[in-house]
């Protein structure tokens, strides 16, 4: 019954030391989101694809990464992480863009950075 | 894109009562969406309210807008303390891309 799924839900990783996380989707679905989560605030969008055409947010540091090597995964890479890295990850999905599409989440991934 | 304002911030009430929590937003809109997010679900799309419709219903979930003053509501009956979340509402415009913004969200504590 999953439909969006994240690996791995709990993630620590050393300051500067690469990390990546997985996404993958069982709706097959169009779009899929990479939102950071920070302690008691709301996700803010990090990128996203439609297809294989990436979209990244203005205000995303360069240190942060995205692939999607086919329809069902998609990866979030960050370079080198810093201890301000250190939040929930969530990936979402729909099947279009439009404002009548609503987002799948997943569980997330909680990042820490040691 | 756009943002809604969620309020209250904070809302803390008993199982079994309602709780109504309140949406603005600045700019017309093509519909309204409400997500809830708690530690067992993640964030979950809770209802989607078209900008023609005043009221929608779904199980306990009632939701109101309206346009001319630019604000949604979202009432829980008989809450339950699994309902306790944040809610977060989120306003799409008519055309184009636009990212779900989310606002501070309405954090609601049901207490058995």
């Amino acid at each position: 019954d999953a439909m969006v799924i994240q690996n791995p839900r709990y993630q620590v990783t050393q300051f500067g030391k690469p990390v990546t996380l997985s996404c993958s989707q069982t709706l097959n679905h169009n779009v899929m989101y990479w939102y950071q989560q920070k302690s008691s605030q709301a996700p803010k969008l990090l990128f996203h694809y439609y297809d294989k055409d990436f979209n990244n947010e203005a205000d995303t540091p360069d240190n942060f990464q995205s692939r999607r090597p086919n329809t069902s995964f998609c990866f979030l890479d960050i370079r080198s992480p810093g201890l301000g890295d250190a939040a929930m990850y969530l990936c979402a999905t729909s099947r279009e863009t439009g404002p009548g599409y609503e987002q799948y989440f997943g569980p997330g991934t909680r990042l820490t950075v040691t | 894109s756009q943002q809604g304002e969620e309020d209250p911030q904070a809302l803390s009430i008993q199982e079994g009562e309602n709780a109504t929590m309140n949406c603005s937003y600045k700019t017309s809109i093509n519909n309204l969406q409400w997500y809830r997010q708690n530690s067992g679900r993640g964030l979950v799309h809770l209802i989607l309210i078209r900008s023609n419709e005043r009221e929608k219903h779904s199980g306990r979930l009632r939701v109101t807008l309206d346009t001319s003053k630019k604000s949604s509501s979202l009432l829980i009956t008989a809450s339950r303390a699994a309902d306790t979340a944040s809610y977060f509402c989120a306003p799409r415009k008519n055309t184009g891309f636009q990212k779900l913004v989310f606002g501070t969200g309405t954090r609601l504590l049901v207490s058995p």
